[in-house]
């Protein structure tokens, strides 16, 4: 079965600095695809980034970037210059060759002005 | 362009009700998946819709179910409610079943309160 972990329920971070959220997952697949989600108070989930899995190189949308680790099976999101916007849920999402989605339990994040 | 609209924004039913959510998916996308999203947790597949039939679902029992017109707008039902069922449920759009990296666009929801 597919596993998603984020093992972060909270963050924080100084407005303008960086930082990095990380999501383990389990799979025996060898083709899928990873993805970032963002929840603000709002409700809806916005798409971050996405990886998938056969490239080596890691994912970028600019200030927000991936370090993906397929033999580890870790996959983080790293948002640098972080702004009051950035602050939201965040959750990891694995999807798998059938078009299904697997979430972690989230990420809060605040930004600290 | 519009996106994934769904209706109700909110709900508030008795225990044994029944409730129908509503979703139109974003322009363009002919497959919808539903999750339902408890408070302070990630979301968990319901069920997917393509092609007006159900192709995958999750473990979910089937006093949830859905239907999908052809216009692929998408219904969720929910029998003999419980109070477990109180969550924000999400409705999700995406371009073909299996197709490539596509992602899913997510609604606002419907936050359903179960009394």
């Amino acid at each position: 079965a597919q596993t998603v972990t984020q093992s972060q329920p909270e963050m924080s971070v100084q407005e303008a600095e960086t930082v990095t959220l990380s999501c383990t997952y389990d799979t025996s697949e060898s083709d899928y695809y990873l993805f970032w989600y963002k929840q603000p108070p709002s409700r809806q989930m916005i798409l971050v980034i996405r990886q998938e899995a056969y490239k080596q190189q890691n994912a970028t949308e600019n200030r927000f970037s991936v370090n993906f680790q397929k033999a580890a099976k870790s996959f983080s999101l790293k948002i640098s210059d972080s702004q009051l916007g950035d602050a939201a849920m965040y959750f990891c999402a694995y999807r798998n060759p059938g078009n299904q989605f697997y979430f972690g339990t989230g990420t809060s994040l605040t930004v600290i002005p | 362009d519009a996106g994934v609209t769904q209706s109700p924004t909110h709900l508030i039913k008795t225990r044994g009700q029944q409730v129908t959510l509503r979703c139109s998916p974003k322009s363009g996308h002919d497959t919808v998946s539903w999750y339902q999203q408890a408070l302070g947790q990630g979301p968990q597949f319901i069920f997917q819709y393509y092609e007006e039939e159900e192709r995958q679902r999750g473990n979910f029992p089937d006093r949830f179910s859905g239907h999908q017109f052809p216009n692929y707008s998408s219904e969720l039902n929910v029998n003999a409610l419980l109070l477990g069922d109180s969550a924000l449920y999400l409705c999700a759009s995406s371009l073909g079943r299996d197709r490539g990296s596509s992602p899913l666009h997510f609604g606002n929801g419907t936050r359903l309160t179960v009394t």
